[in-house]
């Protein structure tokens, strides 16, 4: 069982270019959701999905966009990437999403460099 | 507004005990949760925490005082392996985890 995948590992990437992260869990999880980690701030949500045809925004989803067209995948896309968006983005899962807690699940991340 | 603070960085020795503290306020409390993180790897699942009280799980046990927005994560006869960032998470009203910066520790032998 592999968890959650993410692709691709790095990437360097123009600004003003489109990108696509992938993300993909075995678990069968509801939900999902999609972090940034930048030095020195916690992880902050960025968008996320309670169950397969519903997604939200959360605390920093400008310039981000997302869709769940199934339960196990979770594709976020930089539709032009600017310099700010240079981080590492983590997927998570989690079995229950917005109306439970449950512990959460994390891919192992996507360095991303926007110049 | 919400918060959640951790020192930055702790040093300890090989072998010592070591608490790692979290101050939170939030919009509403649903629980507690620890990570555990090393460079360059994804957070992993350490404890959580939503009724006052110790919970230990080997090694690692966490505190949590609600009325204080008060929690520590005590960790025992500490390895070179737990040279990692531990991060405090709260779930809040909306069922959303809110993080800390992460407090970095590091082990010297």
């Amino acid at each position: 069982i592999a968890g959650i995948t993410q692709a691709p590992t790095s990437q360097i990437l123009a600004a003003g270019r489109r990108m696509t992260l992938r993300c993909t869990q075995d678990m069968r999880h509801n939900a999902m959701y999609w972090y940034r980690q930048d030095l020195g701030l916690g992880l902050r949500l960025i968008h996320y999905s309670n169950t397969a045809g519903t997604t939200g925004k959360g605390e920093v989803p400008d310039g981000y966009s997302v869709s769940r067209a199934n339960t196990d995948d979770f594709p976020l896309t930089l539709a032009s990437a600017v310099p700010s968006q240079t981080s590492v983005y983590f997927c998570a899962s989690s079995h229950n999403g917005g109306g439970g807690t449950d512990t959460q699940y994390f891919g192992p991340g996507t360095r991303l460099t926007v110049l | 507004g919400q918060n959640i603070d951790q020192p930055t960085e702790m040093t300890a020795t090989e072998g010592a005990i070591v608490q790692i503290n979290c101050t939170y306020q939030t919009s509403g409390f649903n629980g507690l949760f620890w990570y555990q993180q090393h460079a360059g790897e994804a957070p992993t699942f350490l404890s959580y925490n939503v009724l006052d009280g110790l919970e230990e799980k080997g090694r690692f046990s966490s505190f949590l005082s609600r009325s204080k927005g008060y929690s520590y994560l005590l960790l025992k006869e500490l390895q070179m392996k737990d040279s990692a960032s531990y991060l405090c998470a709260i779930m809040d009203s909306n069922y959303q985890l809110i993080w800390g910066a992460g407090t970095k520790l590091i082990i010297k032998p």
